[in-house]
């Protein structure tokens, strides 16, 4: 089944530094990623859509100049939190969406940042 | 503002019983639907899922169901094994090409 790779899966950074958070779909062509992001026991929620080669699509309260999403190939779109600070940790997601496959969308493993 | 509603945080079920494990929406638009399940630091994986032109989709153990009317959908896992324990997520789109729209999770855990 389609397959989508997120990395790092973990991360640790200082405050004011940048963290930059890949994700590849390996055996299709995602012309649509989203990214979603997680608090504890809360739910996935939508950050941003991003369409290769266009510019993402924000949701209402997300900085785009604070998470800066570039969808740059229809395999590889990436997400950098740019001067983050502690209260950015979090378990950000990743997804793709296979037209070709049923189950239409895929997500990535995730990755845990922590800002220290 | 949540449009997809898991009310039961969590569910206790026994090895061998069903689960049953329920998602009410808001938004008419939704004509697509999902269940994923998560373990801790880990993606969704998914499930199951049901357009709106089927009330009923079933997948070996597991079934969801869908009420249009009342917006209601249900996972039925039976039978429940230990394995299944996670948190499982409703979700819910406009159509392909739209972002899912995710509850907040119902923690399952089967005991033996």
């Amino acid at each position: 089944g389609a397959v989508v790779s997120q990395h790092p899966s973990r991360v640790i950074c200082k405050s004011g530094t940048s963290v930059k958070i890949e994700c590849r779909s390996l055996d299709f062509q995602a012309t649509t990623m989203f990214w979603y992001r997680q608090f504890p026991k809360q739910s996935l929620m939508l950050m941003a859509t991003s369409n290769e080669g266009s510019k993402a699509t924000y949701e209402q309260g997300v900085e785009k100049d604070k998470f800066l999403i570039n969808h740059a190939s229809l395999t590889l779109s990436t997400l950098t939190v740019t001067s983050a600070h502690p209260e950015d940790s979090s378990f950000y997601i990743c997804s793709a969406q296979d037209r070709a496959n049923s189950e239409g969308y895929t997500f990535g493993s995730g990755t845990r940042l922590t800002v220290v | 503002d949540q449009q997809v509603k898991q009310n039961s945080p969590s569910l206790s079920v026994q090895e061998g019983r069903i689960s049953i494990l329920n998602c009410d929406y808001t938004n008419s638009m939704f004509d697509y639907f999902l269940w994923y399940k998560k373990y801790p630091a880990e993606g969704p994986t998914f499930l199951i899922s049901i357009s709106s032109i089927k009330d009923k989709n079933e997948d070996g153990r597991f079934t969801v169901f869908l009420n249009k009317s009342a917006k209601h959908l249900s996972l039925h896992i039976v039978p429940s094994q230990p394995g299944d324990s996670a948190v499982y997520f409703c979700a819910a789109s406009r159509n392909s090409g739209y972002a899912l729209n995710f509850g907040k999770g119902t923690s399952l855990l089967v005991t033996p």
